[in-house]
């Protein structure tokens, strides 16, 4: 989506912690979410956070959300072969969803 | 199985034929949605209902493109005279109206056109 940017990939390597970033562009979205797609697959909603919130911590995900930057992360602690694939961002806008072009993520062992 | 239901998971077709995707969506669900995913891309909005009125189209849904839900329920897609600029996964999602504006996808239909 033009208006949802992230990384195209990240590479890391099972144990470490994986990072995802995206900025977004309408400061009106009331929430923001990041989902996970794999192969051959619809799309999962992994976690998503209130735009008045700065931090939401989910297991091991973490969302961390800058409003004034429109700057959203989603941060995978030791992560897993399992948590390779792809994750988008989205956001909120009148009644539906915008989502990034994808983060391709690789988690090597 | 209580998740969103997409058919056919994939379709094959000849330039030029008309194609059909079933969506049923969660059963509670007021809202279904219909995205268009290309290689590399992330999901891209075509149109949506709530229960079933057709409530916004995207620019990208062409005249070829025609979604309908007459009973609120389930939805089809049709595409007319398809094109090979057609070929894409086409996504089905749900969600109730009242909540945080998670959709809840289904597998997905795959269409490619030779």
């Amino acid at each position: 989506g033009e208006d949802v940017e992230q990384s195209l990939f990240l590479s890391v390597r099972e144990g470490d912690s994986s990072v995802i970033n995206c900025t977004y562009t309408d400061s009106s979205s009331t929430y923001l979410y990041w989902y996970k797609q794999e192969p051959g697959a619809g799309l999962q909603l992994l976690t998503y956070i209130f735009s008045n919130m700065d931090m939401k911590q989910d297991q091991r995900l973490t969302v961390l959300l800058n409003k004034k930057d429109k700057h959203l992360s989603l941060r995978i602690a030791d992560t897993q072969t399992g948590d390779s694939a792809i994750y988008f961002c989205a956001e909120s806008m009148k009644d539906k969803l915008v989502f990034g072009a994808g983060t391709i993520l690789r988690v090597k062992s | 199985d209580t998740g969103v239901s997409q058919d056919p998971r994939h379709k094959i077709t000849k330039r030029g034929q008309n194609v059909t995707f079933r969506c049923d969506p969660i059963s509670e669900h007021n809202r279904l949605y219909w995205y268009r995913q290309t290689l590399g891309q992330g999901p891209e909005f075509l149109t949506y209902f709530q229960n079933e009125a057709q409530l916004e189209k995207s620019r990208l849904l062409s005249d070829r493109f025609s979604a309908e839900r007459p009973k609120g329920s389930f939805s089809t897609l049709e595409i007319q005279r398809t094109e090979q600029g057609d070929s894409a996964m086409y996504l089905c999602a749900s969600s109730p109206v009242l909540g945080s504006g998670e959709l809840f996808f289904g597998e997905g239909s795959r269409l490619t056109v030779l």
